[in-house]
């Protein structure tokens, strides 16, 4: 089984719509990510969290929300979904440490927000 | 300016040659340095670190400029396996350790 899993894998929504992403993993991580990609922009941190009582903003945070619910489970909320929160949408986990630890993806979910 | 730059590419590469590229970084308080490999449609995954010294992995060599603010990686002995896109990742402690991620190098090698 996949240590990071994410769902759904596919989402089509429209304008409007209030939507969740869901990842979980089962590597004991404490530390969670949320990240989108978009065609050559790289990936931008949306939501991170370092343990579950810890949320912070990333660099694109406007319009999205999130919840970690338990060390496990890191979630993405799209209060009311526009078309340009179309991407593709990584959840991650990485160890506390010193810094520069690696970071594990899930697989991603596609959004194409209509 | 973007913090990490990366040429996007396609490199297009014959089977067995060699392919180097660059990503560079702007902010000096850069301290630790990585090269992810996205396959289409799928995660990045960690393909190596990169060290002040420089270090090699098998076909791979990456080695860190930190005067001229980049990193390199080279890739010996292509093959078609190793097409994919190369992501330049940097992380800055004092900016709370998060990775910020280059927009990738697509790397085409072909028979």
């Amino acid at each position: 089984d996949a240590d990071v899993t994410q769902t759904p894998r596919n989402r089509i929504t429209k304008t409007g719509k209030r939507i969740m992403l869901e990842c979980s993993q089962t590597k004991g991580h404490d530390r969670m990510y949320w990240y989108r990609q978009d065609p050559g922009l790289g990936l931008r941190l949306i939501y991170y969290s370092f343990d579950v009582k810890d949320i912070n903003k990333g660099e694109i945070s406007d319009g999205y929300s999130v919840s970690r619910q338990a060390q496990a489970k890191f979630s993405l909320s799209l209060e009311s979904a526009i078309p340009n929160q179309t991407a593709l949408y990584f959840c991650a986990t990485s160890e506390t440490g010193t810094g520069g630890e690696t970071q594990y993806f899930g697989p991603g979910t596609r959004l194409l927000v209509l | 300016r973007k913090e990490v730059e990366q040429d996007p590419g396609p490199f297009n590469v014959p089977e067995g040659a060699t392919v180097a590229f660059n990503c560079t970084y702007s902010n000096s308080a850069s301290q630790s340095f990585f090269w992810y490999r996205q396959d289409c449609r799928k995660e990045p995954k960690l393909l190596m670190s990169v060290y002040s010294s420089g270090n090699e992995d098998g076909r791979f060599t990456a080695q860190l400029n930190r005067a001229s603010q980049y990193i390199s990686l080279l890739i010996r002995d292509s093959k078609l396996s190793d097409s994919a896109t190369y992501l330049c990742v940097v992380n800055i402690l004092a900016a709370g350790n998060k990775l910020t991620f280059g927009g990738g190098t697509r790397v085409l090698v072909k028979p």
